[in-house]
């Protein structure tokens, strides 16, 4: 059964900490999302990927947070320092899509719960 | 840009009665996609059925089919012989077909939805 994995699932930290949430698409997706969830805000694109290149992050605190992959299996978002209005579930999502081939669909993840205390 | 609402925050119906979902987008694209996604409270975001904007047959999952209105920009979730597994947020996305740096996809705010025994 092909899923999203994320982690960690939980993580509670300090005021100027760093956070690192880590991310596993589905295998074959070439195309992967971060998104946040927060009750003022709701679910808001911090970035994405295609093919491992940044296609977007306009949504993201460029400051503070950065997206990368270092391979085709491994996403991860950073948060450096970490502050409380950071705290949100933090989702990643893969699909697969092309220009020839098409493709719908984004999968998501458990989500990274982060508090910042 | 793409905007996508949802004009209920909160449903509530009993237990095996049908209930409907509203959800209304703005866009001048002619092709796209529409979601709804199913957020119980595990937080887990659950793909629950898929609109392709240039069908015109309306897509059904089981219990759960839409209404699909192309030139009112309305994309409606029915939901027919309720659960108790239902209750869950509820929400409606819009996403642009596959060309390059196009595939996010755009969350309206969200319906919670009660299912009462």
């Amino acid at each position: 059964d092909a899923r999203v994995t994320q982690t960690p699932r939980h993580k509670v930290t300090e005021m100027g900490q760093e956070v690192t949430m880590r991310c596993q698409p589905i295998l074959g997706h070439n195309t992967v999302f971060w998104y946040r969830q927060t009750m003022m805000q709701g679910l808001e694109l911090l970035a994405y990927f295609r093919n491992r290149a940044p296609l977007d992050d306009s949504g993201m605190p460029k400051d503070r947070f950065s997206a990368e992959m270092p391979d085709a299996t491994l996403a991860t978002l950073k948060i450096q320092p970490s502050e409380p209005r950071d705290s949100a579930v933090y989702f990643c999502a893969s699909g697969f899509f092309s220009f020839l081939a098409g493709g719908n669909t984004i999968y998501f993840g458990e989500g990274s719960w982060l508090t910042v205390v | 840009a793409q905007t996508v609402t949802q004009s209920q925050p909160e449903m509530s119906v009993q237990e095996a009665e049908t209930v409907t979902l509203s959800c209304t987008y703005d866009t001048s694209e002619n092709n796209y996609y529409l979601f709804w996604y199913k957020q119980p409270p595990s937080r887990q975001m659950i793909l629950v059925i898929r609109q392709e904007a240039y069908k015109q047959q309306n897509a059904t999952e089981n219990r759960f089919s839409v209404n699909f209105q192309k030139a009112a920009k309305s994309f409606s979730l029915k939901i027919s012989d309720s659960q108790l597994g239902d209750t869950a947020m509820y929400f409606c996305a819009f996403m642009k077909p596959p060309i390059q740096g196009a595939q996010k996809l755009v969350f309206g705010q969200g319906t919670r939805l009660t299912i009462n025994p």
